[in-house]
């Protein structure tokens, strides 16, 4: 078990250019979790699945925003046409089942940085 | 849209000194968990209660859930500069159009434990 994994770590991408991030979880975590922290503040709730199904999606996030879990392993999210304001961590996490004792493990996140 | 204010936003103490950090909303959570963030890196789950008054220890931590189930609070004793990062609660709610929990931050209180 190797945790959860993020890449890349940092980013740093002109405006108006696409990312694409990517969130490998805990190998057999049904659960996927994207949310966005800026400096010294809580994270903030992108999105989340279990297995490959993209249960909610915050509406704070514009519709340059994607996220995918095509075979319910690995997660993609996408930036497109990326804003100053984007600038953040993007933070992935993965739990084995829900409940209101889920336990969510944190990978280290990609800081990016829109130039 | 729920919300888990915390207070204070930050806290410099020196090691040996007591120390309450607080975690309010105004909505019911099913459950609520504290996590330790380092720079650089992940949140870490240090707790989850879920009845509320209950109260769990972990050494010198000890946690509380607010009867309503409405607040919690961290209290540190005698802290150590090990203690030192950002602090981070968040609550367990049923997502309104998934029908199944997902997890919401709090606002973060950063302490710095001087030696």
């Amino acid at each position: 078990d190797t945790g959860v994994s993020q890449d890349p770590r940092h980013k740093i991408t002109k405006r108006g250019q696409n990312v694409t991030f990517r969130c490998d979880p805990i190998s057999e975590h049904n659960r996927l979790y994207w949310y966005r922290q800026t400096l010294g503040q809580g994270p903030e709730f992108l999105t989340y699945f279990q297995n490959e199904a993209q249960l909610e999606k915050s509406r704070l996030l514009s519709d340059r925003f994607s996220a995918e879990r095509p075979k319910g392993s690995f997660s993609t999210l996408e930036i497109q046409r990326t804003e100053q304001g984007d600038s953040a961590m993007y933070l992935c996490a993965s739990s084995l089942t829900a409940s209101r004792n889920e336990k969510l493990f944190f990978g280290s996140g990609t800081q990016l940085s829109v130039l | 849209t729920q919300l888990l204010e915390q207070s204070p936003q930050f806290l410099s103490i020196q090691e040996g000194e007591n120390l309450t950090v607080y975690c309010n909303s105004s909505s019911v959570f099913s459950s609520l968990q504290w996590y330790r963030q380092e720079p650089g890196e992940g949140p870490v789950l240090l707790v989850t209660v879920v009845t509320g008054g209950e109260v769990k220890k972990l050494k010198r931590l000890t946690f509380q859930f607010g009867d309503a189930r409405k607040d919690s609070s961290l209290h540190i004793t005698a802290a150590q500069p090990g203690d030192t990062g950002l602090y981070l609660c968040a609550g367990s709610t049923v997502g309104t159009t998934s029908g199944t929990y997902k997890y919401i931050f709090g606002t973060g209180t950063r302490l710095k434990v001087l030696a």
